[in-house]
């Protein structure tokens, strides 16, 4: 398998519920991110993650809590959702941090808050 | 902040159509890349321009980067269905460090 995988690809949940996204990159690169798409605004960029470290988190609500336990897997834990927070979640990954890499994205996750 | 904005929103065209798509800001950018997004799926790259004047050609599509680098151009030449998806520009942020994107020219390229 190669590429950025996530899953699950669609998610379903009410606004007390507790889920988590996954991101799995087999490209052996050194940065992941998350970003929200959403159908009334541009790609949003939510966290990034340079060597395992947190390096940007984009003013995102706490409802949101990222983690990226080694270079290859990163996680999205949600919690206590809203309805506006429905999207479609991207994740992606580069070989470095910065804006001369390229960036490869996952197929997301559809998210939808009830 | 780094704003791009793209233009059209939503294009529909027929086969064999040609068709130019833009990528504007006001903001001056050391690199710009061009996305496509298909239904489904994530954004995947096309191509990244990095100097002024620069052209680019991918089979069908042409890319051109504005001689002051704060604008971006597609053209499509002969649009074959498999073309259809949501076009995306994206310019380092102020620092360098990430991407800002535009909003996406949505098309639908109709057999």
């Amino acid at each position: 398998e190669t590429g950025v995988t996530q899953t699950p690809r669609h998610l379903v949940m009410g606004m007390t519920n507790k889920k988590s996204l996954k991101c799995e990159q087999h490209l052996g690169h050194n940065a992941m991110y998350w970003y929200k798409q959403s159908a009334k605004k541009p790609l949003e960029l939510m966290f990034v993650y340079s060597l395992e470290e947190r390096v940007e988190n984009n003013s995102v609500p706490s409802r949101f809590s990222p983690e990226c336990p080694n270079s290859s897997h990163l996680f999205l834990h949600l919690h206590t959702l809203q309805p506006e927070d429905s999207a479609l979640y991207l994740c992606a990954s580069s070989q470095d941090q910065g804006s001369n890499e390229k960036l490869f994205f996952g197929s997301g996750t559809q998210l939808s808050v009830l | 902040t780094q704003l791009l904005e793209q233009s059209p929103q939503f294009l529909s065209i027929q086969e064999g159509e040609n068709l130019t798509v833009y990528c504007n800001s006001s903001s001056v950018f050391s690199s710009l890349q061009w996305y496509r997004q298909e239904p489904g799926e994530g954004p995947v790259l096309l191509v990244t321009v990095v100097t002024g004047g620069e052209v680019k050609k991918l089979k069908r599509l042409t890319f051109q980067f504005g001689d002051a680098r704060k604008d971006s151009s597609l053209h499509i030449t002969a649009a074959q269905p498999g073309d259809t998806g949501l076009y995306l520009c994206a310019g380092d942020d102020n620092y360098g460090q990430n991407f800002v994107f535009g909003p996406g020219t949505r098309l639908s390229v109709l057999p």
